[in-house]
């Protein structure tokens, strides 16, 4: 089944505290992104990348890192994350041949405390 | 830019047929996409206008005029579940990558 995996789903963390949240996808897409959705400011893109170490900022990069080492791979670092940092955040891959069509992971919401 | 404009919120009945517009700033445009979310799910894609005209797909369909700069989504037949977030959403300039609008809320009440 072709799909956009990410990981947790769920998690609580504290201030400062570096974290990582995994987003893998068995579709062989070249392209990927992680947003975040803010209720009142829709999905905001963070980082995207274009292929393996090939990444270029969205419009909200900063406390974010980003590394495409493997084409199935898009992991999203928070090396010191901040409460407003608490938020849902999608990964989402596509295909340069499927046009606009994204598939997207089933979400990560994060709190930071 | 390469803002898009949505509104926030539209609510219609059952069996209603209802338009969602979305404006978007014309530099570096390639076309224009829908996306629906229901409650905390993953955006799912709906529809891509890349040339003026209506496309249709069951009961939604999707518009696009270049010349005015909008584009709409039209649900016929609307149904309870049809209530979801909808986002338009174009390329940024590259075409490496999709920028969306902010959504909008859709309620449908029977």
């Amino acid at each position: 089944e072709a799909q956009v995996t990410q990981n947790p789903r769920y998690l609580i963390t504290v201030t400062g505290k570096k974290l990582t949240v995994t987003c893998s996808q068995n579709m062989n897409h070249e392209y990927m992104s992680w947003y975040r959705q803010d209720p009142g400011l829709g999905l905001r893109q963070i980082y995207y990348s274009m292929n393996v170490e090939v990444t270029d900022k969205g419009d909200v990069p900063e406390g974010y890192k980003v590394s495409r080492k493997e084409k199935r791979n898009f992991p999203l670092i928070l090396e010191s994350p901040s409460p407003n940092q608490t938020s849902l955040y999608f990964c989402a891959s596509r295909s340069p041949d499927r046009g606009p069509e994204a598939f997207f992971g089933q979400g990560t919401r994060l709190t930071v405390v | 830019g390469q803002s898009l404009e949505q509104p926030s919120e539209v609510t219609a009945v059952e069996g209603a047929i209802v338009q969602i517009n979305c404006t978007y700033q014309t530099s570096g445009f390639y076309g224009l996409s829908w996306y629906q979310q229901h409650d905390g799910g993953a955006p799912t894609f709906l529809s891509y206008n890349a040339l003026d005209g209506l496309e249709e797909t069951g009961r939604f369909s999707s518009f696009l005029s270049r010349s005015d700069s909008y584009g709409y989504l039209l649900l016929q037949e609307l149904q309870m579940k049809d209530s979801a977030s909808y986002f338009c959403a174009r390329f940024n300039q590259a075409g490496t990558a999709l920028i969306f609008g902010k959504g909008t809320t859709l309620s449908v009440s029977s």
